[in-house]
């Protein structure tokens, strides 16, 4: 069964400091990684999506790596806002499931 | 494309009443999933749909929960009757074709159950 760990659980920054969101997965046989963002009371919104053959994705001031053998994603998100506190969940896809993280949720201080 | 679609976003319901979740998935994908979110398990997938036939069912928690998808445009999740640890919020997801594509998740449905 797969298991996806996100650490830390919280973060706090303040404005401007660089965000690295950690996520890992015990099984390597994945088709893809997709990190979302969820605000309180809200749905999910996807950030970035990398295939299995992809070491990273990026958009804007986001980037996410993956390294699939050793079961790892990192994201990063370069000179935060506080526009950008959230929930962020890292999912992997193994066959048709998703499997998601418990998530890290991010405070930035103005 | 509006995305999918889900109602109602809220529902409010006394314990034993029956509950019916709806979904509307984006015109055109073949997969449909429902995934329930709480606070303890986090996010988890209850079922899945192929074609509007559904594929694994092994996420639902008991008999009291059951799914349809009567056409490729519509899909269901009812909980009868309803307990207060169903209180969740109740995602619904479509992808198209194969494993490796994007999944796109609905608002949402909070269900709180008194």
């Amino acid at each position: 069964k797969q298991e996806v760990t996100q650490i830390p659980a919280a973060l706090s920054v303040p404005e401007g400091e660089n965000l690295v969101l950690n996520c890992s997965f015990t099984d390597s046989a994945i088709y893809n990684l997709q990190w979302f963002r969820q605000d309180p009371g809200k749905g999910l919104t996807s950030l970035l999506l990398i295939q299995s053959s992809q070491r990273e994705q990026t958009s804007g001031r986001l980037n996410a790596s993956l390294d699939k053998s050793s079961g790892r994603s990192t994201l990063y998100i370069a000179a935060s806002q506080p526009g950008d506190s959230a929930t962020y969940l890292c999912a992997v896809t193994n066959d048709y499931k998703l499997s998601f993280g418990a998530g890290t949720t991010v405070t930035v201080r103005a | 494309d509006a995305g999918v679609i889900q109602s109602p976003r809220h529902e409010v319901t006394e314990m034993g009443q029956e509950v019916t979740l709806r979904c509307k998935p984006i015109s055109g994908h073949d997969y449909l999933f429902w995934y329930r979110q709480t606070m303890m398990r986090g996010l988890e997938l209850l079922i899945y749909f192929n074609n509007n036939v559904p594929i694994d069912d092994s996420g639902m928690p008991e008999d009291r929960f059951s799914a349809k998808m009567p056409n490729a445009s519509f899909s269901t999740l009812k909980i009868q009757p309803s307990e207060p640890r169903d209180s969740a919020v109740y995602f619904c997801a479509s992808r198209f074709g194969a494993d490796y594509n994007e999944q796109f998740f609905g608002p949402g449905t909070r269900l709180t159950v008194l």
